[in-house]
């Protein structure tokens, strides 16, 4: 079946460091591709999403390409704040089956 | 932006009680979703639901499970009997179409059965 893989669980940087966070699927056709955030006590929220190849997506600084190559979505940041502590999930969307299936989450800690 | 609302946000029940965990979707949404989250891990698919009709459920949905969205409203969780192993926390999600390009998330119910 469809799944995705984060290889980093943790990630501990400093503010102004450079972030990538791996994100790589196994799916068929073309799935659309996002990069979800989660705060302490809240639910998963977007960051954003693409759905075709090299399609680049962005937010808040924040972003990744989708590239159909390598099977990859790989996060990226010029330069993290403290405010970006949380957990992210890249995860895929699959219409024929209509359900969105994550990766395991990687946990960042940026300190000042 | 869009809301999904979940209800109670906290609910501790005895082993072997029936538990409802309720969703109220995003308004003009048609597909729902639970999800499961054991503390610190990662999200889990359980469930996904349509036109009144379960479309697909993963091996974690056990017989015990069951959703449904009686009056067009509330979107439910139910869990009969309960056991410990399904102390988590509950989330439900929502999205427009099958063809849709974001699914919203409530912000969960920690369940917590003893």
């Amino acid at each position: 079946g469809d799944s995705v893989t984060q290889t980093e669980g943790q990630v501990a940087l400093s503010e102004e460091d450079f972030l990538t966070i791996h994100c790589n699927y196994s799916a068929s056709g073309y799935p659309t591709l996002f990069w979800y955030v989660q705060y302490p006590g809240e639910g998963p929220q977007l960051l954003f999403r693409a759905s075709r190849d090299k399609e680049k997506g962005s937010s808040r600084g924040f972003e990744a390409t989708y590239d159909k190559g390598t099977t990859s979505f790989h996060l990226r940041k010029a330069s993290v704040q403290e405010s970006d502590s949380a957990v992210y999930y890249c995860a895929l969307y699959q219409g024929g089956s209509a359900k969105l299936i994550f990766g395991e989450g990687t946990k960042l800690t940026v300190s000042s | 932006g869009p809301k999904v609302l979940q209800i109670p946000s906290h609910q501790i029940i005895d082993m072997g009680q029936m538990v409802t965990l309720n969703c109220d979707p995003v308004s003009n949404h048609l597909y729902f979703y639970w999800y499961k989250q054991i503390l610190g891990q990662q999200m889990e698919f359980l469930v996904n639901f349509y036109n009144g009709k379960v479309m697909e459920k993963s091996k974690l949905f056990k017989d015990q499970f069951s959703v449904e969205r009686p009056d067009g409203s509330y979107f439910t969780l139910k869990i009969q009997p309960t056991a410990l192993e399904d102390s988590a926390v509950y989330f439900c999600a929502s999205s427009t179409g099958r063809r849709a390009t974001e699914v919203f998330f409530g912000k969960g119910t920690r369940l917590t059965v003893v």
